[in-house]
């Protein structure tokens, strides 16, 4: 099955600076990858996506790019802000089979 | 904006007993899952459910756990017999149509098993 692996756990930058977390995937067959970003005492919300037959997508600060024979996605978050906090949660899923999200980067913007 | 609903928020229960978590997924969604996060790790996927019949689940998912949609709103994960493993946020998900599209989150309840 798949497997997602997702670096580093937590992350530190000062506000303004650029975020990026790194994922990597197991299963070729995997098409579909969302981030969600996870406040504290809420249920995760998705911030962007992308499907494998693109291979960037931006959306203001945040961007994802997938390298998909590496098997590897990365966020990108520039211009970081305080409300930026939060836990990231990568996923994979091949098209019709459920979310296997990755561990999480915990995120931290200092003032 | 519609959003997936979930009561209670937090529910407390003894070793033992059985616990029923309620979701209302958004109007117009045709698939529904049912996620647990235990404290400070990943959400894992416990199963999915499409066309009033579970379409998948995973090895967590075993005989002391059932879903069930009893009428055209709510949507239910039912605990047997609680164990203090149970112990996590359940997290209640529904996508438009087609799986392997976003799917939309509720709050959560955090179930704490004494």
């Amino acid at each position: 099955g798949e497997n997602v692996e997702q670096h580093p756990s937590t992350l530190s930058v000062q506000e303004g600076d650029s975020a990026v977390i790194k994922c990597t995937y197991s299963d070729s067959a995997s098409n579909y990858f969302p981030w969600y970003k996870q406040e504290l005492g809420k249920g995760p919300q998705l911030i962007i996506d992308i499907r494998s037959n693109v291979g960037e997508k931006k959306d203001q600060r945040i961007a994802v790019t997938l390298n998909k024979t590496a098997k590897h996605f990365s966020l990108h978050i520039t211009e970081t802000q305080p409300e930026d906090s939060a836990v990231y949660f990568c996923a994979a899923t091949p098209y019709g089979q459920n979310f296997v999200f990755g561990p999480g980067t915990r995120l931290s913007v200092l003032p | 904006e519609p959003e997936v609903t979930q009561t209670p928020s937090h529910q407390v229960t003894q070793m033992g007993q059985e616990v029923i978590l309620r979701c209302v997924p958004i109007s117009n969604h045709l698939y529904f899952y049912w996620y647990r996060q235990i404290l400070g790790q990943k959400v894992e996927f416990l199963v999915s459910f499409y066309n009033n019949e579970i379409s998948e689940k995973s090895e967590i998912f075993d005989d002391q756990f059932s879903v069930e949609r009893p009428d055209g709103s709510n949507f239910t994960l039912k605990i047997r017999s609680t164990k203090l493993e149970d112990s996590a946020m359940y997290f209640c998900a529904s996508v438009r149509s087609g799986q392997g599209n976003e799917q939309f989150f509720g709050p959560g309840t955090r179930l704490t098993v004494l």
